[in-house]
């Protein structure tokens, strides 16, 4: 079964710092997609970064960057130098191969929250 | 390029009444979604079309529920008759292909069921 986990239900950093928000997921599929998506306190859900299960290759966009390894099943996102900005609802969310035809799965969410 | 389209943004109705909302998908796009999001249950999919052919409809909660997509920039998700329980943000989202590419998410609208 297909299962997205964000253990991290609050995190609270005082701007400038850096953190981490953790993503796990679980599918039998060996072809599957990973994304994060952003919920800013206006509600909207805002695209982040998509990621394919055959590339693994760590990806770094201005002061986000995403850590994929397969091995342990994880998909984090770490924002660097946090800015009051960022404070917002974060998912993480798998779509399996062909065979789910794209639906999302999203994990539970994590509620993020810089403070000045 | 415009996004995703929904219509209304709030609605606040009564138990017991027809409730429609409306999505006009990212032009070109084949592929169309309907998410409700609630604190209970977070983000789950309703139901999704493709080449407006409905292709999986079992998150529909049950026979209250209808979604249609009769043409490749329209699609409704009718509700009949409300409850308070239906109180939720729906969400519509649009791809390009079917597996695994990106979605990308209208507004919302937000459901208060009195």
């Amino acid at each position: 079964a297909q299962k997205v986990t964000q253990a991290q239900t609050e995190i609270s950093v005082v701007e400038k710092e850096d953190v981490t928000l953790d993503c796990v997921y679980e599918t039998r599929d060996t072809t599957y997609y990973l994304f994060w998506y952003k919920q800013p306190p206006s509600g909207e859900l805002v695209f982040l970064i998509r990621r394919n299960s055959f590339d693994e290759q760590n990806e770094i966009s201005g002061r986000y960057s995403w850590n994929f390894q397969k091995s342990t099943s994880s998909f984090n996102f770490t924002i660097t130098a946090s800015q009051v900005v960022d404070s917002a609802v974060y998912f993480c969310a798998l779509s399996e191969g062909q065979g789910q035809g794209g639906k999302l799965i999203f994990g539970q969410g994590t509620e993020l929250s810089v403070k000045p | 390029d415009a996004g995703v389209i929904q219509s209304p943004r709030h609605e606040v109705t009564e138990m017991g009444q027809e409730v429609t909302l409306r999505c006009k998908p990212i032009s070109g796009h084949n592929s169309l979604f309907w998410y409700r999001q609630t604190m209970m249950r977070g983000l789950e999919l309703l139901i999704y079309f493709n080449n407006n052919v409905p292709i999986d409809d079992s998150g529909m909660p049950e026979d209250r529920f209808s979604a249609k997509m009769p043409n490749a920039s329209f699609s409704t998700l009718k509700i009949q008759p409300s409850e308070p329980r239906d109180s939720a943000v729906y969400f519509c989202a649009s791809s390009l292909a079917w597996a695994g590419d990106t979605q990308y998410f209208g507004p919302g609208t937000r459901l208060t069921v009195l």
